[in-house]
């Protein structure tokens, strides 16, 4: 399996651009979760879907943000309208709930910088 | 809430010795996952050790180990024979146990270690 494929790597926007970030989870997995690693704030959850229903968004920091699991194999971050502190990494990671541990795996991760 | 926290900023260690990563955290459930995830300069988060709570014996994985103290809610990490390889940060990270569901995690604030000649 390829594992949890990220696209962009990288997004160097200007502010008050819409942005969409996007993940493919491991085939087979019904969790994906959404992450972003700020300096300040560390690694924190946005929100988490399971079977495509969206479980828990308390993390998500405003209207301006908002996800989407349209299907088991797709999801998108989108952040509309873009400002300089949501500069971060976002990470997306999937599941398998009943596998050892619920482990989840990691993408390599979008950097993005809102100018 | 689960809190995790991490009070080595940085750390430093030479080839071949030994360190230890220290990582407490402060939760009501009974039942739950701990893991040391490691993220070199490539930020890709990569899974280094997992400890189930209920279960006693500290986890190994060649050469990480780790030393849980279920009572005292520490959870820390060793690794032996240090490699270049090794520098990192370092996650230490919580997930609540659910029978057939997932959980999110919660990350401490991390140790960047550095190993040196």
């Amino acid at each position: 399996d390829a594992g949890v494929i990220q696209s962009p790597r990288h997004e160097v926007t200007e502010m008050g651009q819409e942005v969409t970030l996007r993940c493919k989870p491991i085939s087979g997995h019904d969790y994906l979760f959404w992450y972003r690693q700020t300096m300040m704030r560390g690694l924190e959850l946005l929100i988490y879907f399971n079977n495509n229903v969206p479980i828990d968004d308390s993390g998500m920091p405003e209207d301006r943000f908002s996800a989407k699991m349209p299907n088991a194999s797709f999801s998108t971050l989108k952040i509309q309208p873009s400002e300089p502190r949501d500069s971060a990494v976002y990470f997306c990671a999937s599941s398998l709930a009943g596998r050892q541990y619920n482990e989840q795996f990691f993408g390599p991760g979008t950097r993005l910088t809102v100018l | 809430a689960q809190t995790v926290t991490q009070s080595q900023p940085e750390m430093s260690v030479q080839e071949a010795e030994t360190v230890t990563l220290s990582c407490t955290y402060d939760t009501s459930e009974s039942n739950y996952y701990l893991f040391w995830y490691k993220q070199p300069p490539s930020r890709q988060m990569i899974l280094v050790i997992r400890q189930e709570a209920y279960k006693q014996q500290n986890a190994t994985e060649n050469r990480f180990s780790v030393n849980f103290q279920k009572a005292a809610k520490s959870f820390s990490l060793k690794i032996s024979d240090s490699q270049l390889g090794d520098t990192a940060m370092y996650f230490c990270a919580f997930m609540k146990h659910g029978s057939g569901t997932a959980s999110k995690l919660t990350f401490g604030t991390g140790t960047r270690l550095q190993v040196t000649l």
